[in-house]
Order: structure tokens, then C-alpha cells, then sequence
């Protein structure tokens, strides 16, 4: 079964600053993989997501992650945060027969300071 | 176009009540899936239907269940409500299966269970 590891609940950056967000993940195949976020009340939205290619995936709002298979990693950066970043960032892995069933992170919320 | 709407947003049920949730996927998405998030367990898949069918089902107990109908609306119940059951449920609907489209989720429906 696949499993998803964020290991950092919280991160707090200044605004400006650069961001890396941490994912592991446990999946015995290729893994199909996704970076979400959800501001308070609401739903999720899809930042990226990666399937196969080139291991560096650029998405929306300037993020960007990074596949590395050897370190079962798929890390979410961003060059310069903005204050409107402020939300909870969730890693989410897929298998090719699971449809819609995605295995998600435990989440990492970020906090932006001025 | 409009995103994916689920009703009701927010209510309040008793231990041992019922209650069913609604969701309208975005037009044309014939696909539809649930899941759940609580503080304690995250994001957990709960079932994916397709064309009126279930594909997939999460590790939840036989009290929850749910349908699609032909118009690609689905509803999901859950049955004998217990207290570990608030959370917040949400809806995403995508074209059809794989994961080459985009899950499109909705703002969620916020059951508290007294």
C-alpha cells in the first residue's frame, strides 16, 4: 500500500523568502504524484502534479517540485513566497489502477510573516 | 463554468442519526469521488464512482455508502452517526478515469456530530 510522509506540520517563512516543502512517499511503482493546497474553507486545489518525464514539474503560482525516485521525494519550492501563500500544502500519491483514490500527507501549513 | 457544489455546506446531527450529502460535479465530469478529513486522520479516500458504478472504496465501515446518478450527481450517506464521524467531506469530480485530467474539488460539507 502507498503512503505519503509531510514531515513538517508547520513552516514559517518571512515573505520574499524562499520555500521548500518536504514529501516522501512509499509506493512500490512508478507513483503518480501531486502537490494540492486548501485555504481555510475551502477545498482543494491542484498545485502540480507529476506522472513521468522530466522530474523537475513546474505548476501554478510559481511552484515548482522536484521528483527524485533514489529519495522517493517529490519536494514543492517556490523561489519567493508571497503573503497570499498562506494555506496548507498537501502530497498526494496515486497508483494506475486506483482511479481518484489518492493517499494524501498529513499536510504541512504554512505561515507567511511580513 | 461553474466549479463543484456541494450541499449543504455545513450541519449539525445527533449520535445515531442519518444524513446524506449532496454533490454536482462540473458539467461534463462523469467521474466523481468522496473523501473525508478530520484533524486526526487527514485526507482519507472514501469511494470513486463512474458512470452510475463505484470503482473504488476506502477503508470505511459498511454505514457509509453513497451513488451516482445518471446526470453524474452523486450523493453519499452515512448511517448511525458516531461522534468520530464530524469532519469535513468533500466532493471531486474529474472528465472521466485516470490521471491524466485534473481532480476538481468542492468547498466540502462540514458535519458536526453531537
Amino acid at each position: 500500500a502507498q503512503s505519503v510522509t509531510q514531515p513538517d506540520i508547520h513552516i514559517t517563512v518571512s515573505e520574499g523568502a524562499s520555500l521548500e516543502l518536504r514529501c516522501n512517499y512509499s509506493y512500490g511503482a512508478t507513483p503518480y504524484l501531486f502537490w494540492y493546497v486548501q485555504s481555510p474553507g475551502q477545498g482543494l486545489q491542484l498545485l502540480l502534479k507529476y506522472f513521468s518525464g522530466d522530474t523537475l514539474v513546474q505548476g501554478i503560482k510559481g511552484f515548482e517540485a522536484e521528483f527524485k525516485r533514489s529519495q522517493s521525494s517529490f519536494n514543492l519550492r517556490k523561489p519567493s513566497v508571497h503573503w497570499s501563500d498562506a494555506a496548507e500544502y498537501f502530497c498526494a500519491v496515486g497508483a494506475n489502477n486506483a482511479g481518484n483514490m489518492l493517499t494524501f500527507g498529513g499536510g504541512t501549513r504554512l505561515m507567511v510573516k511580513p | 463554468k461553474a466549479g463543484v457544489t456541494q450541499t449543504p455546506r455545513y450541519l449539525i446531527k445527533t449520535r445515531g442519526q442519518q444524513v446524506t450529502l449532496s454533490c454536482s460535479p462540473i458539467s461534463g465530469h462523469r467521474s466523481v469521488s468522496w473523501y473525508q478529513q478530520t484533524p486526526g486522520q487527514g485526507l482519507q479516500f472514501l469511494f470513486e464512482y463512474f458512470s452510475e458504478t463505484q470503482r473504488n472504496k476506502g477503508n470505511f465501515p459498511g454505514r457509509f455508502s453513497g451513488r451516482q446518478f445518471s446526470n453524474s450527481r452523486s450523493e453519499m450517506n452515512v448511517s448511525t452517526l458516531e461522534l468520530g464521524d464530524s469532519a469535513l467531506y468533500l466532493c471531486a469530480s474529474r472528465i472521466g478515469q485516470g490521471h491524466t485530467g485534473e481532480l476538481f474539488f468542492g468547498e466540502g460539507s462540514r458535519l458536526t456530530v453531537l
